[in-house]
This record gives C-alpha cells, structure tokens and sequence, in this order.
C-alpha cells in the first residue's frame, strides 16, 4: 500500500532556482527518508529525518518534517542541470517491520 | 565499502519462460535485503524483503518468488513469466540493526514479450 505521496508529480525550473517538493504520508512513523533516482538508475539515498527532529541540512539540501501534519518536504537550493532526476520519500511505519514504503516521486527537471 | 550487484542488467524474454534475477551484496554481514519493482514511470512497489538467511517475507502476491540462500545473496525468481511481470527490478540492502538506510543496486529491466 502507498504510504507516502509526493507533490507535485512533476516540477520543472530554471538552473539556480529553488526547488520544494512535499511529501504527505498517513501513519505514524519512526523516520522518513528522501531518495533520488536517476533515469533508468538505481535509487541513492540522501537525507533520514527522525520522527523527533524538525529540519535537517545536507550541503545544498533542507528537510522538514512535520509529524502533526504527516507531512515532509525537501528543499534543494541553487539547483543545477545535474539536479534533473525523480525524488521520492520513504517512510518505515511501525508495521512494515524493516521495509520502507515509497512514494510515487516528483519527477525534477532543471533547465540550463 | 559496501557494494551490491545486480544482474543481468537488461532482459528479454518470452511469456511463459523462467527467470532468476540474482543479487549479491559485499561489505557487510547480515544485511536486510529487498526486492522491488518499478513500472514505467511509476514509484516503487515493496515485492520481497528477507532479514537473515531462509527468511523471506512477501508483500504481494503473484507468481514471483525470491530465495536468500546466503547471508549476502538474494534471488528473484518466477517459473512462468507474465506480460505484467515487465519493469524495472531493483536489489537494496539496509544494515540489520536500523535505522534502514537502503542502498541500491543499478536495477535490472526485464521485458517479457
């Protein structure tokens, strides 16, 4: 079942801008996870954010977590051309036991 | 370091046919391991996760199967392939004791015709 859902489902900018995107999941959690996916790539892994933790910063990215809202977002300052790829969350809810449950992804294209 | 290794990284085959996607990861020891698929354009549907040797917990029920019968190998399996049964395969390990990062293989794309 989806945990989490991402918006919006796409999002196209210009390189230097600022890109959000959301991520809306339903029940509790330990942590929630953001990963990138390069076209036709595996996933890789980029930022945890524990229940108990409000933001965090990783170089050019931010994350928030709101747990009374169910909700996460992901902010990647300055973006570059080489930002261009799918950004999904992933959510360890109580009863998926060690799994992570995903979203469907907001597709980025950043444009030179 | 820890690698993870998939292959074959594209195949075709015929409906009806067999399969074994196999994954191996080196590095580490007792990791979780987990199969996913991923349709076309789409997010990332949990099949299979294992937490040791033998262990294998399935999440949807089709005519996949997957085996761990090594501590850092896990297989995906079918006996008879389906046209549904095409997508993006993804292998990814996580450590055994949390918090569950999950590192990715480089996927196999598998095109049942």
């Amino acid at each position: 079942s989806q945990q989490g859902e991402e918006d919006p489902q796409a999002l196209s900018i210009q390189e230097g801008e600022n890109a959000t995107m959301n991520c809306s999941y339903k029940t509790s959690i330990n942590n929630l996870q953001w990963y990138r996916q390069n076209s036709g790539r595996g996933l890789v892994h980029l930022i945890l954010i524990r229940s108990n933790e409000r933001e965090k910063h990783s170089g050019r990215l931010r994350v928030t977590l709101d747990t009374s809202k169910k909700s996460s977002s992901l902010l990647i300052t300055a973006s570059r051309a080489a930002d261009t790829a799918s950004y999904f969350c992933a959510t360890d809810p109580p009863q998926a036991g060690t799994a992570l449950i995903f979203g469907k992804g907001t597709t980025l294209s950043v444009s030179s | 370091s820890q690698t993870i290794h998939q292959w074959p990284a594209t195949l075709v085959q015929p409906v009806g046919s067999p399969l074994s996607l196999e994954c191996t990861v080196e590095g580490t020891s007792n990791p979780n391991l987990y199969w996913y698929r991923q349709a076309a354009g789409r997010g990332l549907q949990l099949l299979f996760y294992s937490v040791g040797i033998g262990q294998i917990s399935s999440e949807v029920p089709q005519n996949l199967s997957a085996s761990r019968p090594q501590d850092r190998q896990f297989i995906l399996s079918s006996k008879k392939l389906l046209l549904s049964d095409s997508g993006f395969y993804l292998c990814a390990w996580s450590r055994g004791n949390g918090p569950y990062e999950q590192y990715f293989g480089p996927g196999t794309r598998l095109t049942v015709t």
